[in-house]
């Protein structure tokens, strides 16, 4: 599965739109782009998937740039409660390797 | 949505003792199950697959006599912590992914709360 890279932490003003980028330049055609945060001392919690189109569920939108080597998490006005870890992870479809290589994520603090 | 339930939630106990985590798809069917570990400031490790009716697959560096894995059913896979000592204190977490999706294999992993291990 490609590698990818995000910033260490980012700061997000409460009610503001948080906007966390993702690299991964060697990602390949049938590689999804998956995004989990992790609220702490809880498990990791699914927040949206894309292979190509941009997405969008209750929770958040998710922008891939057409050459598919990045990609930006949106929360649209966040809270407090989104603070978090949140982790870009990329993964073949694959039944038979589904293992999920967590990195070291953003460490996304909303500020008050 | 699918829900993974993890027990407990937390243990304390004394060096020497065998623990058992129990992870449990709440309204799915799981024939594959991950486990991961994490220690304090650091990521998610993966630990092990569990694969319902057989062996299961460990990563390298992960003594699979010291970690027990049973995936008895399409809805329970079993850490057990052997003869536990300090250093085998930390967070564990199991995942699992809702199969016979229309999605197919994309489809992701869903994780239980965690379970906070603490070794006196």
């Amino acid at each position: 599965d490609a590698k990818t890279t995000q910033p260490t932490s980012m700061d997000c003003a409460e009610g503001r739109a948080a906007n966390l980028p993702c690299n991964h330049s060697t990602i390949s055609g049938n590689e999804y782009v998956y995004w989990y945060r992790q609220i702490h001392s809880q498990g990791p919690q699914y927040i949206i998937h894309g292979l190509k189109n941009n997405e969008t569920n209750e929770m958040a939108s998710l922008i891939i740039t057409e050459d598919r080597k990045s990609s930006t998490l949106i929360l649209p006005h966040a809270t407090l409660r989104d603070t978090a870890v949140y982790y870009c992870i990329v993964r073949k479809p694959n039944f038979g390797n589904e293992k999920l290589t967590f990195g070291t994520g953003t460490r996304l603090t909303i500020i008050p | 949505g699918a829900v993974v339930s993890q027990h407990p939630s937390w243990v304390i106990c004394k060096s020497g003792t065998s623990v058992k985590i129990e992870c449990r798809s709440l309204d799915f069917q799981a024939t594959t199950m991950f486990w991961y570990r994490q220690f304090p400031k650091q990521s998610l490790m993966l630990m092990a697959t569990s694969n319902e009716g057989s062996k299961a697959t460990y990563e390298q560096g992960v003594e699979k006599d010291k970690f027990l894995i049973n995936h008895a059913s399409l809805t329970l896979s079993t850490l057990t912590v052997t003869s536990a000592h300090p250093e085998d204190s930390s967070f564990y977490i199991c995942s699992a992914r809702e199969e016979g999706h229309p999605g197919g294999g994309n489809q992701p992993q869903h994780f239980g709360d965690g379970t906070r291990l603490s070794i006196l």
